[in-house]
């Protein structure tokens, strides 16, 4: 399996809605990461998970909340989220935390 | 801070034709990747090329560290090369074991 899944594909939420992100990779992979990404903007790093302990958090706003259950899953929890969290959330994966990076094909969030 | 720079940054071609893309960078790097972005929002892995050239069919890249910027050539373009082509960087000395991701090249192939 090399490949990166990422559920849902979309999600619409109203802003006092509480939601989860998933993503899950089956290569054996010790860093994943979520990124999102604005229309026609390059993706941003939001946080980086190495060894399920997390290693990096780019300030992000605390309603994003992520989490690491075991080497193969990465869920972002969403509470009380904005509009302009509206975007595409992508996570990625590789070996090690500076390794080549594969990505899943996103979650397209709407937040009303 | 992290500077990374692309160019063109917008570029059209007709089928069949060869297109160099470039990123700049500001400092030495730790790790170098190349992106394509397709027109559903998929991220693809080119390469993995902090220094040196490397090919992969129709692309191939080159990473000059010491000169600080990196090319990604596609020979023989087809219109399924269309999409965004992301350069990103981890720079060394930052202590950021991280991409920073270049604002891209939009190629747009023409049958």
């Amino acid at each position: 399996d090399t490949e990166v899944t990422q559920t849902p594909k979309h999600l619409v939420m109203g802003m006092t809605n509480k939601k989860s992100l998933k993503c899950e990779q089956h290569m054996g992979h010790r860093a994943m990461y979520w990124y999102k990404q604005k229309a026609k903007k390059p993706p941003e790093l939001m946080f980086v998970y190495s060894y399920e302990k997390l290693s990096i958090n780019e300030s992000v706003p605390s309603r994003f909340s992520p989490e690491c259950p075991n080497s193969s899953l990465l869920n972002l929890h969403l509470h009380a989220l904005q509009p302009e969290d509206s975007a595409l959330y992508l996570c990625a994966s590789s070996q090690e935390q500076d390794s080549k990076q594969f990505f899943g094909p996103g979650t397209r969030l709407t937040v009303l | 801070g992290i500077q990374v720079e692309q160019s063109p940054p917008d570029l059209i071609l007709q089928e069949g034709a060869n297109s160099t893309l470039r990123c700049n960078f500001s400092d030495s790097v730790n790790n170098l990747q190349w992106f394509h972005q397709n027109p559903w929002g998929q991220l693809i892995n080119l390469f993995y090329i902090p220094s040196g050239t490397k090919q992969n069919g129709r692309l191939s890249a080159t990473t000059v560290a010491t000169e600080r910027y990196s090319l990604l050539y596609i020979s023989s373009s087809q219109t399924t090369d269309s999409g965004v082509y992301f350069c990103a960087v981890e720079l060394w000395g930052t202590g950021r074991r991280a991409l920073t991701f270049g604002s891209g090249t939009r190629l747009q192939v023409q049958p």
